[in-house]
């Protein structure tokens, strides 16, 4: 079945620095891909999307690559503040069902000031 | 500009009690979503509703129904409540089918 995993349960970054959270998916059917943030208490904010017929796009500092060559989806943030930490999921549209993203259990971002 | 609203925020419940999770959004969204989340286990979809007048089933249904009353709300029932259910959940709305939801805040729930 799909699966949607993270190589880092929890990064440490300092202020300043940049991120880099990495995100890997086993459908290669699947076309469309969804960053999230989610801070402590509250639901999943969207960040940024990609559809397969891009391998990178960018928004506010941040930045998602993808390779479908290796089923491998990648969110950078630049100058990583300490507002950014939280939890950040990636997601993907389930194949050929629409309605279903399937979502990784995600990777604790902490950012040391 | 409100979003998605779930009530409430927080509940208890005993074993076999049930209860209804409310859920209403105000951009006029077609689509909505039921998920929980568990530790270590990321979000998962409970049911969905494609549009007003249909709902589906998602990857773990059992225990659970919904209703889409109307184009706005779309709650989740409890009919008899487990321990195996205390979770947090979300629910959420898209525009369309497919594309990048607006999650409410969650709600807590634990079963004792």
């Amino acid at each position: 079945g799909e699966s949607v995993g993270l190589h880092l349960p929890t990064l440490s970054v300092q202020e300043g620095d940049n991120s880099i959270i990495n995100c890997a998916y086993s459908n290669s059917a699947s076309d469309y891909f969804i960053w999230y943030k989610q801070e402590s208490g509250k639901g999943p904010q969207f960040i940024i999307d990609i559809r397969s017929n891009m391998d990178k796009r960018q928004g506010q500092r941040v930045t998602v690559l993808l390779n479908k060559t290796v089923k491998h989806l990648s969110l950078q943030i630049a100058a990583t503040q300490p507002g950014d930490s939280a939890v950040y999921f990636c997601a993907e549209i389930g194949g050929y069902n629409f309605n279903k993203f399937y979502f990784g259990s995600g990777t604790k971002l902490n950012v040391k000031p | 500009n409100a979003g998605v609203t779930q009530t409430p925020k927080f509940q208890v419940l005993k074993t076999g009690q049930s209860m209804t999770l409310q859920c209403a959004q105000d951009m006029n969204h077609n689509s909505m979503y039921w998920y929980r989340q568990d530790p270590g286990m990321g979000l998962r979809l409970i049911y969905y509703s494609a549009s007003e007048g249909t709902t589906d089933k998602g990857e773990v249904p059992n225990g659970y129904n919904v209703s889409r009353l109307n184009k706005r709300e779309f709650s989740l029932r409890l009919e008899s409540a487990a321990p195996s259910q205390t979770s947090v959940y979300f629910c959420a709305s898209s525009e369309l089918q497919g594309y990048g939801y607006t999650f409410g805040s969650g709600t807590r729930l634990t079963v004792v």
